[in-house]
């Protein structure tokens, strides 16, 4: 299986700053197609997990441009521009290139 | 819009089985994949697996392969999870969660095991 690995967050992160999470694959999620198959979610207190991320760097529908998604085939990073309360909860990276689909433990964001 | 609609609580006791659903609205099921994951109290997200409804093709994650069963019904445009011989590391939160990038989500059903 592919194993997810996040860092974690200088908590509490001041509103207004920028943030980034980082996430590592144990493969490359590099798909001979030119694909990354590397998603992130925000899970808020009390809701389900939402999209933000696809392909290591498309934004999902209706996602605010602050969010952006970067990295290589093993190293990736969520970078959050002036973090705002609704960010606060839990990300998680989620590679989609093999079964079993995996998560990464997840990356506490807190605001200060 | 899509929605999925997931059924309420369940509580069941060791040894018994429950069976989840998700309802979708405003999206044909048969055109996509469904995917189940579970979030254990103050834990993170785990894959639990996916079925084609269009075919009923299922991949499990392997600690999952004697414990979950999916199936789907298309006319209804509702999938199905069964959990089998509950045991109380079971509890959780199961999610349904469509399409291969999951960019969309039911709320989520609670299971609690007890005796």
């Amino acid at each position: 299986d592919i194993v997810m690995t996040q860092g974690a967050l200088p908590n509490p992160v001041p509103s207004g700053e920028s943030a980034s999470i980082t996430c590592q694959s144990s493969k490359s999620l590099l798909h001979s197609n030119g694909k990354t198959y590397l998603n992130w979610y925000l899970q808020r207190p009390g809701q389900s997990p939402q999209l933000l991320i696809y392909w290591m760097s498309t934004r999902a529908s209706g996602v605010s441009d602050r969010f952006s998604g970067s990295g290589s085939g093993t190293d990736f990073t969520l970078k959050i521009s002036s973090v705002e309360a609704e960010d606060v909860g839990v990300y998680y990276c989620q590679q989609f290139l093999e079964y079993p689909r995996t998560f990464g433990g997840g990356t506490k964001l807190e605001l200060k | 819009e899509v929605q999925l609609q997931q059924s309420g609580a369940e509580l069941g006791k060791p040894g018994t089985s429950v069976k989840l659903s998700c309802k979708v609205s405003g999206y044909n099921i048969r055109n996509t994949y469904m995917h189940w994951v579970n979030q254990r109290p103050g834990k993170g997200l785990e894959w639990i697996g996916r079925i084609d409804p269009a075919n009923g093709n299922t991949i499990y994650a392997e600690k999952f392969k004697s414990k979950a069963t999916l199936t789907a019904d298309t006319s209804s445009n509702t999938a199905y999870m069964q959990l089998s011989q509950l045991k109380s590391d079971d509890t959780a939160i199961y999610f349904c969660a469509l399409h291969n990038v999951m960019d969309a989500w039911g709320q989520g059903a609670s299971v609690t095991v007890s005796s």
